[in-house]
């Protein structure tokens, strides 16, 4: 159970290209989903926290309309990446907490590697 | 400030017990978890404690002290598919998650 599944998991584009990024629960709802991107060697950072109906949070230094985050469903939440660039080059990853517990565990999606050229 | 200090790699021989410790200092605690992560991949639950004491599951256990601010997690019987990161993640008191730099642990045969 508790099946986070992510897409694509590689994904290779032009600068300038907006990349969208797929997070879906698949055997449970999610009212809450996570957006995660880490670097090589180092731990994960989070980026925002996605609530299904509402406007994600944003870490600090987190750019808003760089990283547009929608969660339209408890089963589905989409990062994209606008006007992407090579500094955006990235491991990113999100997450799912099940059920309505704020403690519940996180659980993963495979992870998506992008790679701006 | 928040911080999570757990080792940065550990090695352990195949068939043995290895300790990963991890210490905090966080504003509350509603929890703290271990993850699995292989180079490449995204990390996957292993274990929650939210009281004092041990949890097993299996090969692993993990073990905590809230007062010490102290967790470690247990690893037995050590498989050569057990070379990973480890990684040591508090929930404070807003439930937010904050994770530590992860221990890589390498396994020799």
């Amino acid at each position: 159970g508790a099946v986070v599944s992510q897409h694509p998991s590689w994904v290779i584009c032009k600068s300038g290209t907006s990349v969208k990024i797929e997070c879906r629960s698949l055997d449970f709802q999610a009212t809450t989903m996570f957006w995660y991107r880490q670097f090589p060697k180092q731990s994960l950072m989070l980026m925002a926290t996605s609530n299904e109906g509402s406007k994600a949070t944003y870490e600090q230094g987190v750019e808003k309309d760089k990283f547009l985050i929608n969660h339209a469903s408890l089963t589905l939440s989409t990062l994209t990446v606008t006007s992407a660039h090579p500094e955006d080059s990235s491991f990113y990853i999100c997450s799912a907490r099940e059920g309505g517990e704020p403690n519940q565990p996180q659980h993963f999606g495979d992870g998506t590697r992008l790679s701006i050229l | 400030g928040q911080n999570i200090d757990q080792p940065t790699e550990m090695t352990a021989t195949e068939g043995a017990i290895v300790q990963i410790n991890c210490t905090y200092q966080t504003s509350g605690f509603n929890g703290l978890f271990w993850y699995q992560q292989h180079a490449g991949e995204a990390p996957t639950f292993l274990s929650y404690n939210v009281l004092d004491g041990l949890e097993e599951k299996g090969r692993f256990s993990s073990f905590l002290s809230r007062s010490k601010g102290y967790s470690y997690l247990l690893l037995k019987e050590l498989q050569m598919k057990d070379s990973a990161s480890y990684l040591c993640a508090v929930m404070d008191s807003n439930y937010q998650l904050i994770w530590g730099a992860g221990t890589k642990l390498i396994i020799k045969p």
